[in-house]
């Protein structure tokens, strides 16, 4: 079983629509989660951070589900510009040093 | 401020042939990551470097892969020889860590794309 795991898609959706993409990670000492965001064929930039309590920044929200370990993100009103592909991105503590576990990515594709 | 540079930014070459990445990380950063990333695929960690110790190269394929970070700046990533498998994105990403139980923000520098014929 992989450490992260995604749902490659692809989500077709119109513009305007609310779309949710979730994440699953399978080691329960995982510390800290994020959202990165990759365009065709462009590096990962970091979108969003995802914090216990959930966090919101603008139309994109992102929860943490600990019991279930899973994490989601949110887009509301989407848009044409959304188009990307998105990786979800797992920390946790090993041999002393922070690993690092990116997704495969969940695409989205936003039509007009 | 500079982001995260790699070069070459696409190389192409035939099976057996050795080919060499370079990356130089954003100043200052002290962590650095080499990546591969096939398509539709998430970048899967190479090797992570701490200043200049290596200190997760687990998944590197050391037959043919090697890599270096001297003086904890600047990292060169070899494959000899190549492979047609081997064709992919390799990703360079530097971050600031603070010794803290989160790793910083990853930047990423565009990528070396390698085609192996």
């Amino acid at each position: 079983r992989k450490e992260v795991e995604q749902d490659p898609g692809p989500f077709n959706v119109p513009e305007g629509a609310t779309v949710a993409f979730n994440c699953t990670y399978s080691n329960s000492a995982s510390q800290s989660f994020f959202w990165y965001r990759q365009d065709c064929r462009k590096e990962p930039k970091l979108l969003m951070s995802v914090y216990s309590s959930g966090n919101e920044d603008g139309r994109f929200t992102a929860q943490l589900n600990r019991a279930s370990q899973y994490i989601s993100l949110l887009i509301r009103d989407s848009k044409l510009s959304d188009s990307a592909t998105y990786l979800c991105v797992v920390n946790r503590r090993s041999g002393g040093y922070q690993k690092v576990t990116f997704g495969t990515g969940t695409k989205l594709q936003v039509i007009p | 401020e500079a982001g995260v540079v790699q070069s070459p930014r696409y190389k192409i070459i035939e099976k057996k042939q050795p080919v060499a990445f370079w990356c130089n990380p954003i100043s200052g950063h002290n962590t650095l990551y080499w990546y591969l990333q096939n398509l539709g695929q998430g970048p899967e960690l190479l090797i992570r470097y701490e200043n200049e110790e290596a200190v997760d190269d687990s998944q590197l394929p050391k037959d043919r892969f090697s890599a270096e970070r001297l003086k904890g700046v600047d990292s060169t990533l070899k494959i000899q020889p190549a492979e047609l498998g081997d064709s992919a994105v390799y990703l360079c990403a530097s971050s600031l860590d603070l010794g803290s139980s989160v790793s910083g923000e990853l930047f990423f520098g565009e990528g070396s794309r390698l085609t192996v014929l």
